[in-house]
């Protein structure tokens, strides 16, 4: 069965500043990964996905993820944050049973201060 | 370019009440989700349809029924509204390619009071 488990539920940084937002996943397949972002009263966004092509996805609005097998983790970063970024943000995986099941994880919260 | 459009926005009920929860697209997507989203819980799924005229349970189908109605159209409904089913509910949908994104609807706030 497949899990995700984001390890932090909210994370505090200063505008410009970087970013980490931790992620670990487990899957008995081989897995696609997706970042999504929720805005205050909106639906979810895809920031970015990893779907074997390449270990590092670059995604919107200058977000990065890098795809580590031997650690099953997920983290996503930016270099240097602004108060736009101030969101939800989740991490999903996704195996292809027959059916693409997606299981998202609890979320984190990203503040930014000025 | 409306993509998914999800009605209404907010909505309360007394317990023992029924409502559907409407939800329609435009993007010609086959497949068809709902979620509900609880604080710290992330979003779980309630039940999807892969394709017009089939629908299956998803996580926590308890309290609620689905109908596709055509391609375009999933509705979500509670039969007795129970204290417990206050939530933001989400519509999502999926063109079938493996590894695509999920497109959102922007939520239905409901309190069942």
């Amino acid at each position: 069965a497949q899990s995700v488990t984001q390890l932090d539920s909210h994370v505090s940084v200063s505008e410009g500043t970087p970013v980490l937002l931790r992620c670990n996943y487990s899957s008995s397949y081989s897995p696609s990964l997706f970042w999504y972002v929720q805005h205050p009263n909106k639906g979810l966004q895809l920031l970015l996905k990893y779907t074997s092509a390449a270990t590092l996805v670059k995604g919107i609005n200058g977000f990065e993820a890098e795809f580590k097998k031997s650690e099953t983790s997920f983290h996503l970063t930016k270099p240097s944050a602004h108060m736009s970024d101030a969101a939800e943000y989740f991490c999903v995986v996704s195996e292809d049973t027959g059916f693409q099941k997606l299981v998202f994880g609890t979320g984190t919260r990203l503040l930014v201060s000025p | 370019n409306a993509g998914v459009t999800q009605t209404p926005k907010f909505q309360v009920l007394k317990t023992g009440q029924s409502m559907t929860l409407q939800c329609a697209q435009d993007m010609n997507h086959n497949s068809m989700y709902w979620y509900r989203q609880d604080p710290g819980m992330g979003l779980r799924l309630i039940y999807y349809s892969a394709s017009e005229g089939t629908t299956d349970k998803g996580e926590v189908p308890n309290g609620y029924n689905v109908s596709r109605l055509n391609k375009r159209e999933f509705s979500l409904r509670l039969e007795s509204a129970a204290p417990s089913q206050t939530s933001v509910y989400f519509c999502a949908t999926l063109d079938g390619v493996f590894n695509s994104p999920l497109h959102f609807g922007n939520g239905t706030r409901l309190t069942v009071t």
